[in-house]
């Protein structure tokens, strides 16, 4: 069965600091990995999608790297705006486009 | 850009009632996904559609059926609705099968 794990569970920064989330995954062939954001009450925002190992994608202050055990998304010099709750899911191979997604990171950044 | 539109956006039903939510993908969007999140969980995956054929199938109650429209739209109807089913159900729209999905603001069910 595939599992996801995310971690911490909740992270609180000061606004600059820097720092990263963990996502771990046990997948019967992964076709992809995927973070969302989601804010309080709406739906997942999509940020990036990974495919294979040594893949890294940027946006913004946001970078998503995989291995074939787990991925990061660092923050870079958060800001306030940057709090919620990141999402990472995994879409596998045996199990057609359904996402799994892991418990989630709520961000918290500090002014 | 054009996102992904739910209706309602807040439902309340008694139990054992009946509800319906629309879902309307992004244009050109084929497959369309229904997830229930209850509160403080992840989204838990329910049912899929790919050119208007269901394409997977999750923890989808058999109480609960849903379909997609020869436009793309989708309806999850849900009958005998429980305590439980009290949820944000989302739906999310994908170019192709296996793309990444892109999520709509939700249907916030509440059963009394």
């Amino acid at each position: 069965e595939d599992q996801v794990t995310q971690s911490p569970e909740a992270l609180r920064l000061q606004e600059g600091e820097s720092s990263s989330l963990n996502c771990s995954y046990t997948v019967s062939g992964l076709r992809g990995l995927f973070w969302y954001r989601q804010d309080p009450g709406k739906g997942p925002e999509f940020l990036f999608t990974l495919y294979s190992a040594g893949e890294e994608k940027e946006k913004e202050r946001l970078k998503a790297t995989l291995t074939k055990k787990e991925s990061f998304l660092h923050i870079t010099a958060p800001k306030p705006e940057d709090s919620a709750t990141y999402l990472c899911a995994v879409q596998a191979h045996l199990r057609g486009n359904m996402l799994t997604f892991g418990g989630g990171t709520r961000l918290m950044v500090k002014p | 850009a054009a996102g992904v539109i739910q209706s309602p956006r807040h439902l309340i039903k008694e139990k054992r009632e009946t509800a319906t939510l629309k879902c309307y993908p992004i244009p050109r969007h084929d497959t369309v996904y229904w997830y229930q999140q209850g509160p403080g969980q992840d989204p838990q995956f329910l049912i899929s559609f790919y050119e208007k054929m269901q394409s997977d199938k999750g923890s989808i109650p058999d109480r609960f059926s849903a379909q997609q429209f020869s436009d793309y739209h989708s309806e999850l109807n849900m009958s005998s609705l429980e305590l439980g089913d009290s949820a944000l159900y989302f739906c999310a729209s994908s170019l192709d099968r296996y793309n990444e999905q892109f999520f709509g603001p939700g249907t916030r069910l509440t059963v009394l």
